[in-house]
């Protein structure tokens, strides 16, 4: 299994500034995701964060508004810039098992409202 | 890409009986299904998975599900609810060799005592 350590749990912040979401995992995992989850919706891919290169991110989603970093396989941090109240939502850190990477593992995720 | 259809954002039932809990996808490809519970404050846990094999799939808390891809459906039962089953149920399906996951929106469970 893979424990996921996400930070910080929840934010409020004010429109026009960012928030840099942090996600550690104890262990050495090749692929890490970040998701969206709004209410009364899907969660919803936002990129793919892979050691050693750029994130893929998926559409709808760029990285001048949400960059992804990954310096190690342990660690990734997403950005959320230049806020606006449509922001306000969930964002889940995950990764694949590395025993088995048919599993999922999600950290806590962050709650961010956007005034 | 796949989409996932979770019929019923609420479902309430009281406790002992029967829960059911819908899941549609579309794929174009056999699918790899699964179903994540995330209890308050938590975050998503893997409840159950198919793969491969028998269609009927077994998962922790009692719960199973089963893979009839006549119908496109992979719905989630438990025979006998439990207050502590209250949670929200995300449907998921992957492609891609497990590089992607696609998420249905989610139902949450009440259970009345």
């Amino acid at each position: 299994s893979a424990v996921i350590s996400q930070k910080p749990s929840r934010d409020i912040c004010q429109r026009g500034t960012s928030l840099t979401i942090q996600c550690q995992v104890d262990s050495q995992v090749t692929m890490m995701f970040w998701y969206r989850q709004q209410p009364g919706q899907s969660l919803t891919l936002i990129a793919t964060a892979n050691q050693g290169s750029e994130a893929t991110y998926e559409s709808g989603f760029v990285i001048d508004k949400f960059p992804i970093s990954r310096p190690n396989l342990t660690f990734s941090t997403l950005t959320v810039s230049n806020m606006s109240p449509e922001d306000s939502s969930i964002y889940l850190c995950s990764v694949l098992g590395h025993t088995t990477n048919e599993k999922l593992f999600f950290g806590s995720g962050t709650q961010l409202s956007v005034l | 890409a796949q989409s996932v259809t979770q019929l019923g954002s609420h479902v309430s039932v009281s406790e002992g009986a029967l829960v059911l809990l819908r899941c549609n996808y579309s794929s174009s490809v056999p699918p790899y299904l699964f179903w994540y519970v995330q209890y308050p404050n938590q975050g998503l846990q893997l409840l159950l998975k198919y793969t491969t094999g028998a269609t009927l799939v077994k998962g922790i808390n009692g719960f199973e599900a089963e893979f009839k891809k006549s119908e496109t459906s992979f719905h989630l039962t438990k025979p006998s609810a439990h207050m502590s089953d209250a949670a929200e149920y995300f449907c998921a399906v992957s492609e891609d060799n497990f590089n992607k996951f696609y998420f249905g929106s989610g139902t949450k469970l009440n259970v009345k005592p």
